[in-house]
């Protein structure tokens, strides 16, 4: 079964520091979507990429957050100076088609921000 | 914004036991799912709802997509101790004409099995 794979699987970082979370989506999906998942709350929608552009963001996406894909296989979301509130489990997930619900996410990458 | 709110927020159960989770919505999805979240995991789909009034099995699993587009409901039968995870219902929602999707996630059900 293809599975979208997240490195690294804990980060612990300083406020302030920049981070990157790595994502490598699968194979032969064209839509990828970070979302994060507060400790003990629901998980919410980031960003949704397509095409080399963001074709959506939440209110939570703000200006210390971007997302890439550098090359033909990884997706990446980078937070420019990390916040306290920032801490979270950052899940990123990919689709074939437009509307399609059948997402397929990665394992999730815990964020620690002291 | 839209919301999902879940109930029960947690269940308790013995194995064996069948058990019935509801998602109420205050705006219409036109497509709904069920995804369990195991610890240290993500979110995995369970079940996928199209057409209001839907009732869909997934082996032991059963989820209906309400009349109204509004709500649903998922029962687990004869639970089994793997079965015990988060259970969130999460509405697909899209924009721009079709150019984006997004799913809205409920505030999710804690379940519990005793062996």
């Amino acid at each position: 079964e293809p599975e979208v794979t997240q490195t690294p699987s804990h980060q612990v970082t300083q406020m302030g520091q920049e981070v990157i979370l790595r994502c490598v989506p699968i194979s032969n999906h064209l839509y990828f979507y970070w979302y994060r998942q507060i400790l003990g709350q629901k998980v919410e929608f980031l960003v949704s990429f397509y095409n080399n552009e963001i074709s959506e963001k939440s209110e939570i996406f703000d200006d210390q957050f971007s997302v890439e894909r550098p090359d033909g296989s990884n997706f990446t979301l980078k937070i420019r100076s990390t916040k306290l509130e920032d801490s979270a489990m950052y899940f990123c997930a990919s689709s074939p088609t437009r509307g399609s619900p059948r997402y397929t996410f990665g394992s999730g990458t815990r964020l620690t921000v002291v | 914004g839209q919301q999902l709110n879940q109930s029960p927020q947690s269940m308790f159960i013995q194995e064996g036991e069948d058990v019935s989770m509801n998602c109420t919505s205050s705006s219409i999805f036109n497509t709904w799912l069920w995804y369990k979240q195991d610890p240290g995991e993500g979110p995995v789909l369970l079940i996928a709802l199209y057409k209001a009034g839907e009732l869909t099995s997934n082996g032991r699993l059963t989820a209906q997509f309400g009349i109204t587009r509004k709500d649903s409901f998922l029962n687990i039968s004869a639970s089994i101790p793997s079965d015990v995870g988060i259970y969130f219902c999460a509405g697909l929602t899209t924009n721009y004409g079709g150019a984006t999707n997004k799913l809205i996630f409920g505030t999710g059900t804690l379940l519990a099995v005793q062996p």
